[in-house]
This record gives C-alpha cells, structure tokens and sequence, in this order.
C-alpha cells in the first residue's frame, strides 16, 4: 500500500511564480516527515524536515512546509521560484518509532522553472 | 567533509549475469543505508545496516541480492543474476546513528542497465 503520495508528477511554471507541492501519508500515529531535493546531475539532498513543534518549518533555499495533522498532509512551498529551482522533489516519512531511518519516499514531483 | 561515494557510477550487463556496487560512507557514520530507485519512482528501501549488522532487509529480494557491510564501513551489495527489471538508480546513504533527527546523506548513485 503506498504511504506516501505526491500530487503531481510534473509541475512547470515561471520565474517569480508561487510554487506549492502536496504530500499527503497514510498513518495514524507519530511520523517524521521530510523534502529532499535532486538537482539535475546531483545528489538527494534535504530540504527540509519536521518531527515536532511549530507545524511550519523553513528550510534552505526559501522553502517552508506545512504539516497539518488533521489532513495528513505535508505541502512544500516556495513564495517565488527561481530558475535555479528546477528539480525533482520527493517527500518522505517515516512511520512509527519502529520504522526511524526507514524513509518511505513518494513518487516525486519533476518540477521545471522558465526563465 | 567528505560525501557518500559510490562506484561505479554506471554498469551495463546483460541479464542473468552478476554485478556489484561499492558504498564508502561519511567517516563516522554508524548507519548505512541500500536503495533501489526505478525510473518514474521515488527511492525504496532495500536493506539498513547499523555498523556491521543488518537492521532491516525486509525489501530486499535476498534470491538474487546480497549487501554486506564489513567492519562496519564500506559496503557492497550485490545482484546474481540479475533481471531486466532491476535497471535502475542504485543509492547508498549514511547516517549518523537511527535516533529521530539523524539525518541521511545520500550518495551520486550508480545507475543499472540490464539488457
């Protein structure tokens, strides 16, 4: 069963365009939840991530999500996209105590900024 | 400091013949982590180590691969024989320990063609 689904698998949009990405898992109980980003030609790396606190959390390059419980919901935003911004995005959790390091990764969102 | 490094970075065998990845991971990093990412899908899991021992192997189809981590460094996972459906992006990732907040650096990856 998938427990993670990203909503689009192909975003394109213009420079200084708002960007916002869905997430959405399927769990009832504690979860880590995480964006990672892939550069053409590079490496995963973390944007950002939330395991407690504030529902709003900021990460590098402008980003910032929401996690609402209520909507399982986790969305990726960025106020104003730069060509710089063109990636792949994945959303990942972890599900449980139980199943810490063990990221469970949605299909992720290609999304391609014109200048 | 020094990033995951995987080789090589990319391997075309012909099906049913044997093949092998190589992972170093960041100096210090007690968790190593195995993944598979087909074209089209997000990252998932195959196998966690913790030093030298396996801590979860549950997605790893252990007919045709194998993954070893000795002295708790360096790892290799291994495919024999391998099918046309294991094309795909191999990724290694390190982590400090597996406490919530560890996060997982993740290596180039070598990409896997099986004709």
């Amino acid at each position: 069963a998938q427990s993670v689904s990203q909503h689009n698998h192909h975003v394109i949009l213009s420079e200084a365009a708002s960007l916002e990405l869905g997430c959405n898992y399927s769990y009832g109980g504690t979860v880590n939840l995480f964006w990672y980003v892939q550069y053409p030609g590079q490496h995963l790396q973390l944007l950002l991530k939330y395991f407690s606190g504030d529902p709003l959390v900021k990460g590098i390059k402008g980003f910032e999500a929401e996690f609402i419980k209520s909507k399982f919901s986790f969305n990726l935003r960025k106020p104003s996209v730069q060509w710089s911004d063109t990636a792949e995005y994945f959303c990942a959790v972890e599900l449980g105590p139980d199943s810490w390091g063990k990221l469970q990764f949605g299909a992720g969102t290609q999304v391609v900024v014109t200048p | 400091e020094a990033g995951v490094a995987q080789s090589p970075r990319y391997k075309i065998i012909e099906k049913r013949q044997s093949v092998a990845f190589w992972c170093n991971p960041i100096s210090g990093h007690a968790t190593l982590y195995w993944y598979q990412q087909i074209l089209g899908q997000g990252p998932k899991l195959l196998i966690q180590f913790q030093n030298n021992g396996v801590v979860d192997d549950s997605q790893l189809p252990k007919d045709r691969f194998s993954a070893e981590r000795l002295k708790g460094v360096d790892s290799t996972l291994k495919i024999q024989p391998a099918k046309l459906e294991d094309s795909a992006v191999y990724l290694c990732a390190s982590s400090l320990g597996v406490g919530r907040g560890d996060e997982q650096f993740f290596g180039p990856g070598t990409r896997l063609t099986v004709l």
